[in-house]
């Protein structure tokens, strides 16, 4: 499976937006980008996912570099409640045995201060 | 849809004893995934079903774990003979194999944490 990077930590204060990066330099064509978080005590959620385009949903927005690389999934508005650690995931969807399962790294931990 | 459900929650046993986890996934999901998570790490990949069928197994599973999936519905992970090793977070998913490619987003439930003294 392709590796993602991501910062072991980010901090952000309430109410400001949060960009958490993810470095994937040896994606390939069939790789989609997929973000996952996990709140204390939960399993994780899903957050959004993308192929090329940005994309903006209800929870975030993900920004994908033109040469695929690298992505960025951007909190407008921090709050408490996305106090979590954020998974960035490389998908393959291109058939073959993957079944869809995500691997997992470590993520990055966000703190976000009142 | 209720989500994923795991039971039990929480299980402290002796090493040496047998535990067995369960999962009810979301009712139209064909596709069901266990993970293990200890501390401090993302979640690991055991082992995945679709419909009944285990089509998967990671080299985490040793042959003390076995997993079922009957009838491909609820699925069962059993530990047999645990070890402190053991002690972690299991984690189910599910998701529908006829899901957009790329839209086939994972739904995890809330997890069994295992805890082996």
């Amino acid at each position: 499976d392709a590796k993602t990077t991501q910062p072991n930590s980010m901090e952000s204060n309430e109410e400001e937006p949060v960009h958490l990066p993810c470095n994937h330099s040896t994606i390939s064509g069939t790789d989609y980008i997929h973000w996952y978080r996990q709140l204390p005590s939960q399993g994780p959620e899903y957050v959004i996912h993308g192929l090329t385009s940005n994309v903006n949903n209800r929870m975030a927005s993900l920004a994908i570099a033109e040469d695929r690389k690298s992505s960025t999934l951007i909190l407008h508005r921090a709050t408490l409640r996305d106090a979590a650690v954020y998974y960035c995931i490389l998908r393959d969807e291109g058939g073959g045995t993957s079944y869809g399962k995500l691997t997992f790294g470590q993520g990055t931990i966000l703190t976000v201060h009142p | 849809d209720t989500g994923v459900s795991q039971d039990p929650r929480h299980k402290i046993t002796k090493r040496g004893q047998n535990v067995t986890f369960r999962c009810d996934p979301i009712s139209e999901h064909n596709r069901l995934y266990w993970y293990r998570q200890t501390l401090g790490q993302g979640p690991e990949f055991l082992t995945y079903f679709q419909n009944e069928a285990q089509l998967e197994k990671s080299r985490l599973l040793s042959d003390r774990f076995s997993a079922e999936r009957p009838k491909g519905s609820f699925s069962t992970l059993e530990i047999q003979r645990t070890e402190q090793g053991d002690s972690a977070m299991y984690l189910c998913a599910s998701s529908s194999r006829l899901a957009t490619a790329g839209a086939n987003v994972l739904t995890f439930g809330a997890g069994s944490r295992l805890t082996v003294l």
